[in-house]
């Protein structure tokens, strides 16, 4: 049973591309959850997404961001233009169904570089 | 809304010592579960407990226990007979929440 996938790893961009970090959940888990670590920080949330609904996305920034878990295929974060404030590790996570009340699974993480 | 507050930003403990690391949360949720995560050097996510908001007794795992006070919205992690493996930092979570985490180191 495969955990949570998220690819690429590793990310370089250059400021004013785009960048889009992909994250398949666990098979069974239909909730999926965004976070940001810069360098030395913790966690920070982002957005919380079911099945083709964003049910949480106050911890996004209002610009340049987005996040979609369409009824097929991987949760996708999109961070459009980017600028070197976005250098950091993405997480991804899943649960069968709302954090509150199950553990939420993790993946390794993209690593996204703005040079 | 959610917010989850650890006030320790790094802890030491003596090799076979034990260690508390504090966490206090807010939530409105009338029925919601507490973790603790784990994220050594390579960065990775491991959990290492997770307790069940509406149960009064303790959650324990091996080496690892937590002191949950629900009605002062604390849940403290404690570690007994630390070992070098335990150096990480420590996340508290609630409901998806995170804490800004906890420096353990181990002195050998």
């Amino acid at each position: 049973n495969a955990g949570v996938m998220q690819n690429p790893r590793h990310l370089v961009r250059r400021r004013g591309q785009e960048a889009r970090l992909r994250c398949s959940p666990m098979k069974g888990h239909s909730h999926v959850y965004w976070y940001r670590q810069l360098p030395e920080e913790g966690l920070k949330f982002m957005v919380y997404l079911q099945k083709e609904n964003i049910i949480d996305e106050s911890g996004m920034p209002k610009e340049r961001f987005s996040a979609e878990f369409p009824k097929e295929g991987p949760s996708i974060l999109r961070i459009q233009q980017v600028v070197r404030g976005d250098s950091a590790a993405y997480f991804c996570a899943s649960s069968p169904s709302s954090a509150s009340g199950n553990t939420i699974y993790f993946g390794e993480g993209s690593w996204l570089t703005v040079v | 809304a959610q917010t989850v507050t650890q006030s320790q930003p790094e802890m030491s403990v003596q090799e076979a010592e034990t260690v508390t690391l504090s966490c206090t949360y807010d939530t409105s949720e009338s029925d919601y579960y507490l973790f603790w995560y784990k994220q050594p050097p390579s960065r990775q996510m491991i959990l290492v407990i997770r307790q069940e908001a509406y149960k009064q007794q303790n959650a324990t795992e091996n080496r690892f226990s937590v002191n949950f006070q629900k009605a002062a919205k604390s849940f403290s992690l404690k570690i007994s007979d630390s070992q070098l493996g335990d150096a990480a930092m420590y996340f508290c979570a609630v409901s998806g929440r995170f804490g800004a985490g906890t420096r353990l180191t181990v002195k050998p």
